[in-house]
């Protein structure tokens, strides 16, 4: 089982609110990521980090920001949010390796 | 254009029945290939992964087969579950980055039906 953990697991806000996605492992990982996917759509890597004070902007564009300020934690920030933004949103971690890629459940987030 | 295409896109068997679900990539130079299951809601979870030199592997009733040379992969699921519904997930990293990139398939959406 693994030890990453994102809440809320669900969010439905309005338009132009500022949120906050958490995500925090226990497992002393160095890589962490977040990615979005919509319904039957692939993963997509919006953000990474290889360590703290280390972040880099992913494959798909996001209007998204991270920190790194401690390994365990790796939030996601929108200061503005919009309808576009609705999707799923998830957190990942990683050994040195990257063999091993640990997934949070997700948050689910509607922008109305 | 590095690619990862799986199909069928969905399938549905009934409880007991086994399957087969296929992927195709295009992703070079290749490191490895994983399967992960991803229920409705949730995070993937890992399945197998499996680098250049491995043809199988399986963990319970799911085997993955790889043939790095036309590029394809299948998972085999024996005497499926219900709780085998899920979205099963063919993901691909290169070797051509320090990043290590992933490129993820769309997934084939299994439903086991009683």
């Amino acid at each position: 089982e693994a030890d990453i953990y994102q809440t809320p697991r669900y969010l439905v806000i309005g338009t132009g609110k500022k949120i906050t996605l958490e995500c925090s492992q226990t497992m002393g990982h160095d890589k962490m990521y977040w990615y979005q996917q919509d319904p039957g759509m692939e993963l997509h890597l919006i953000h990474y980090s290889y360590g703290v004070n280390s972040t880099e902007k992913g494959d798909l564009s996001s209007e998204s920001t991270v920190s790194r300020i401690r390994t365990e934690h790796f939030p996601l920030t929108l200061e503005s949010a919009r309808p576009s933004h609705t999707s799923q949103y998830l957190c990942a971690s990683s050994t040195q390796g990257q063999e091993k890629l640990f997934f949070g459940s997700g948050t689910q987030l509607s922008v109305l | 254009k590095n690619q990862v295409e799986q199909s069928p896109q969905s399938l549905i068997i009934l409880e007991g029945k086994n399957c087969t679900l296929q992927c195709n990539y295009t992703v070079s130079p290749f490191s490895n290939l994983r399967w992960y299951k991803q229920d409705t809601g949730r995070g993937p979870v890992s399945l197998t992964i499996m680098t250049f030199s491995e043809n199988t592997k399986s963990n319970g009733r799911y085997t993955a087969t790889l043939d790095a040379d036309t590029k394809q992969s299948s998972l085999h699921i024996t005497a499926s579950q219900l709780s085998d519904s899920a979205s099963y997930i063919c993901v691909v990293s290169d070797r051509g980055s320090t990043l290590g990139r992933l490129y993820f398939g769309r997934g084939t959406q299994l439903t086991v039906w009683p």
